[in-house]
Order: structure tokens, then C-alpha cells, then sequence
């Protein structure tokens, strides 16, 4: 069964510094990588989607990348911003696609200070 | 484009009531899910369904029922909620026209926060 585990849960830094969320999972045969943002009381928002033959995404200052066959994909912020207080999932889908094959994180909790 | 649209936004059930979930989406998107959240979880699949008729079964389906008459509507009906139902549900849609229906991003609801007393 597939697993996908955020480090850190939670993190605090300093508004302006760039910060590396990370994403691991445990079955290397995924279809593609989506990490989405939550904000509190709110839905997730799709921010970054790689399919499996790709190595990296890039949107604004996001930068998500994956390494299929380390079973790991992290999520670069550039020059954060306090906005960018939320939390951040990551969900892999399984090879083959499905609908019931995706599969989400905790998520880490991440607050940027003004 | 409203997206996808959640009712009620809060609920509050004694156990054994019964109540619907509204969820729909107005991007005509095949594919639509329920997913439950509780706190310190990732998120849960309930049910999903892959268009107009047909639903299927998630991760943790036990307690709640589905339909899809539409392509546009996916309630959620708990019947005789629980204690155990307490969670905050989220409907998502995506659309997809090859073997796989994640080759497009998901969108959400903002949740319906249920608890059940």
C-alpha cells in the first residue's frame, strides 16, 4: 500500500527566505505528483501537477520536482512571503491511473513570519 | 465559474439523524470524489464516480451513500450519522479523457464541517 509522508509537519521561518518542503513516498510506480495548498477553512488549491516521465514544475516561485525512482519530490519556495502562511500536501496517484489510486500526505503546516 | 460548490458550510447532527451533502460543479467535469479530513489524517476517499450513473466505492465508504443523476450534482447522504462521522468533507472534480483520471489537477470545495453529537 502506497504512503506518502511531509517533512517537516510544521515550519516557521523568516518572511524573504527560500524554504524546501519535501514529499516521500514508498511505491515508485505512480502516475504523476500534485502538491495542492490549504488554507484554514478552506479547500485544497491544485498548485503544481508532474507526471512521472517529468522531472520538474515550475510556477512563479514554486518549483516542484520529483525523483520517481527515490520515491521523492520536493516543493521550493522562492523568496517567501508572509501569503504564503498555509498548509501544503503532496498526493501521488498509482500507476494506471484509477480514481480511487490517489493518495495524500499530512501535510506540513508552514508559517512565513512578517 | 463558481468551481466546485459545498452546502452547508456547517452541521451539526444528533446520532442516528440523516442528512445530504450537496456538492456540484460547474466546469463539466467527469470525474467528481468525496474525501473526508480529520485532524492529523491525510485526506480519505469515500466515494467517487466517473461520470453521469456511476459511482464506486473509496477507502472508507462504510456509513454514506452516493449518487451522480448528473454531471454537474455528487451528494453525499449519511444516513444514521455517528460519533465516528464527525470530519470535515470535501467534494472535488477533475476531469480527465485518458486512462487515468488524475492527468488533470483537482479541484475543491472549501468543506462541509459536520459534527455528529
Amino acid at each position: 500500500k502506497q504512503e506518502v509522508t511531509q517533512i517537516p509537519a510544521a515550519l516557521s521561518v523568516p518572511e524573504g527566505e527560500n524554504l524546501v518542503l519535501n514529499c516521500s513516498f514508498t511505491d515508485s510506480a505512480i502516475y504523476n505528483l500534485q502538491w495542492f495548498r490549504q488554507d484554514p477553512g478552506k479547500g485544497l488549491t491544485s498548485l503544481l501537477l508532474i507526471q512521472s516521465s517529468q522531472r520538474e514544475q515550475t510556477s512563479g516561485r514554486l518549483n516542484a520536482s520529483l525523483d520517481k525512482s527515490s520515491g521523492r519530490s520536493t516543493l521550493y519556495i522562492a523568496a517567501s512571503q508572509p501569503g504564503d502562511s498555509a498548509t501544503y500536501l503532496c498526493a501521488v496517484s498509482r500507476s494506471g491511473g484509477g480514481a480511487d489510486g490517489l493518495t495524500f500526505g499530512k501535510g506540513t503546516h508552514l508559517i512565513i513570519q512578517p | 465559474n463558481a468551481g466546485v460548490t459545498q452546502t452547508p458550510k456547517f452541521r451539526i447532527l444528533k446520532i442516528g439523524q440523516s442528512m445530504t451533502l450537496q456538492c456540484t460543479q460547474d466546469m463539466n467535469h467527469n470525474y467528481m470524489y468525496w474525501y473526508r479530513q480529520d485532524p492529523g489524517m491525510g485526506l480519505k476517499l469515500i466515494y467517487y464516480s466517473v461520470g453521469a450513473g456511476i459511482t464506486d466505492k473509496g477507502e472508507v465508504p462504510n456509513g454514506y451513500n452516493v449518487s451522480r443523476s448528473t454531471t454537474e450534482d455528487f451528494p453525499l447522504r449519511l444516513e444514521l450519522a455517528a460519533p465516528s462521522q464527525t470530519s470535515v468533507y470535501f467534494c472535488a472534480s477533475s476531469y480527465s479523457a485518458g486512462r487515468s483520471s488524475y492527468n488533470s489537477p483537482l479541484h475543491f470545495g472549501n468543506g462541509t464541517r459536520l459534527t455528529v453529537t
